[in-house]
Formats: C-alpha cells, sequence, structure tokens
C-alpha cells in the first residue's frame, strides 16, 4: 500500500465552481499534513499546512484533516483560471521527510 | 531574500554518463532535500542532508549519491544514467530542528533528459 494515494486526473471544472481534492494516507503517526500547488515546469509552492486535525482556511482555500479514516481534503471556492494547477496532497512528521501523492491535475475552465 | 536555486536548470546526457546537479539552500538553512518527479510517478525522494551528514535516503539505487558542503550547499550525482532517470530533480531546504511543514521550501528544479 502507498504511503499516501491521491487520484491523479485530470479534473476540469467551470471557472466559479467549488473544487473538491483529496487524498489517504496510510500511517496514522503521521503529524503535518500539507498541500502544494505546481505550476507547468515549476518546483510545488507550499500551499496550505495542518498540524494533527482538523480545519484550516486561507482564502478561498480550506485544508481537512480527519485522523481517524486518514483522510485529507483541500477545498478551493470561486475557481479562477489561475488556480489551473497540479495540486500535491504530503505528509510529514517534524523533522523528517516529506512524502507526497502523486498530485491531481486541475484545470478551471474560463 | 534569496530561495533555494538549482543549477543547471537543463542538463542532457547520453546513457551511460554521469549527471552532476547543484543546490544552494535558502541562507540560513541547514538541511537540504533531494527528490525526483518522473512523468506519472510524483515527488519520490531521494536523500536529505543535515549537518553535512546524510540523515536518510529513498529507494534509489547506490548509483545516487550525493553530499553536503561546509556552507551547506549540496550535489546530486547520478552515475550510468539510464533512460528512466529523466526527471526534474527537485531540491528543497529548511532550518535543521524546526522541521515544522512551513519551513521547507522548494526549488525551481534542474530538468535532467537522458538521451
Amino acid at each position: 500500500q502507498k504511503e499516501v494515494e491521491q487520484d491523479p486526473g485530470p479534473l476540469s471544472v467551470p471557472e466559479g465552481a467549488i473544487v473538491s481534492l483529496n487524498c489517504t494516507y496510510s500511517n496514522s503517526a503521521f503529524q503535518y499534513f500539507m498541500w502544494y500547488r505546481q505550476y507547468s515546469r515549476k518546483g510545488p509552492e507550499l500551499l496550505m499546512y495542518t498540524y494533527s486535525s482538523g480545519n484550516k482556511e486561507d482564502g478561498r482555500f480550506t485544508a481537512q484533516v480527519d485522523k481517524s479514516s486518514k483522510y485529507i481534503s483541500l477545498f478551493i471556492r470561486d475557481s479562477q483560471p489561475s488556480d489551473s494547477a497540479t495540486y500535491l496532497c504530503a505528509v510529514m512528521n517534524r523533522d523528517d521527510k516529506i512524502i507526497f501523492g502523486k498530485g491531481t491535475r486541475l484545470h478551471i475552465l474560463p | 531574500e534569496a530561495g533555494v536555486t538549482q543549477s543547471p536548470t537543463h542538463l542532457i546526457k547520453t546513457r551511460g554518463q554521469q549527471a552532476t546537479l547543484r543546490c544552494s539552500p535558502i541562507s540560513g538553512h541547514t538541511s537540504v532535500y533531494w527528490y525526483q518527479q518522473a512523468l506519472g510517478l510524483g515527488l519520490q525522494f531521494l536523500l536529505w542532508y543535515d549537518e553535512g551528514e546524510e540523515r536518510n535516503r529513498g529507494n534509489f539505487p547506490p548509483r545516487f549519491s550525493g553530499r553536503q558542503f561546509p556552507n551547506y550547499s549540496s550535489e546530486l550525482n547520478v552515475n550510468a544514467l539510464e533512460l528512466e532517470d529523466s526527471a526534474l530533480y527537485l531540491c528543497a531546504s529548511s532550518f535543521t530542528g524546526t522541521g515544522g511543514a512551513d519551513t521547507i521550501y522548494f526549488g525551481e528544479g534542474s530538468w535532467l533528459t537522458v538521451v
């Protein structure tokens, strides 16, 4: 079983829609849960991170972690064409390596 | 403040040759991570250096090696190149001992093409 599972997509949604991206992970010991955004031919940039369970909101983005079901989500409200990118979920423990999902390619259609 | 810088941006090598990729961390960062992003495989962890020592290694053959210099910059060497080594190689850096998720920053990567 992969440590982090993520549907690669592609996922195409119309502009203004709510986007839901999801991942599952296998090891209940992970402490940090992250979402990275990667534009084509660029390095990934940290979008959101959550320590332990719960929700975190930043503008149009909301990250959720459900440790009981080992499920992490990213919601994007009022999606924009500029949100078109690959979104990578990731997990880690403090002072350890980051383990990434394969990434979901998202297309926001104008 | 300069971010994580990687060189070269692009590199084309022939099968069997050696490739060397370089990474300069953010000033003050002492940890360097290397990842391989091959098409369809996501980011795969390669190596982690901290204070000059190799801290962890991913599931890659020994022909992938590296080192960290006293100024905390790092080098990734790939020997006996194979076609499947063609990928984007990403470097990230962070502070030692404060390794929360928000302290790790990635460079733009080095594209390696093996022909």
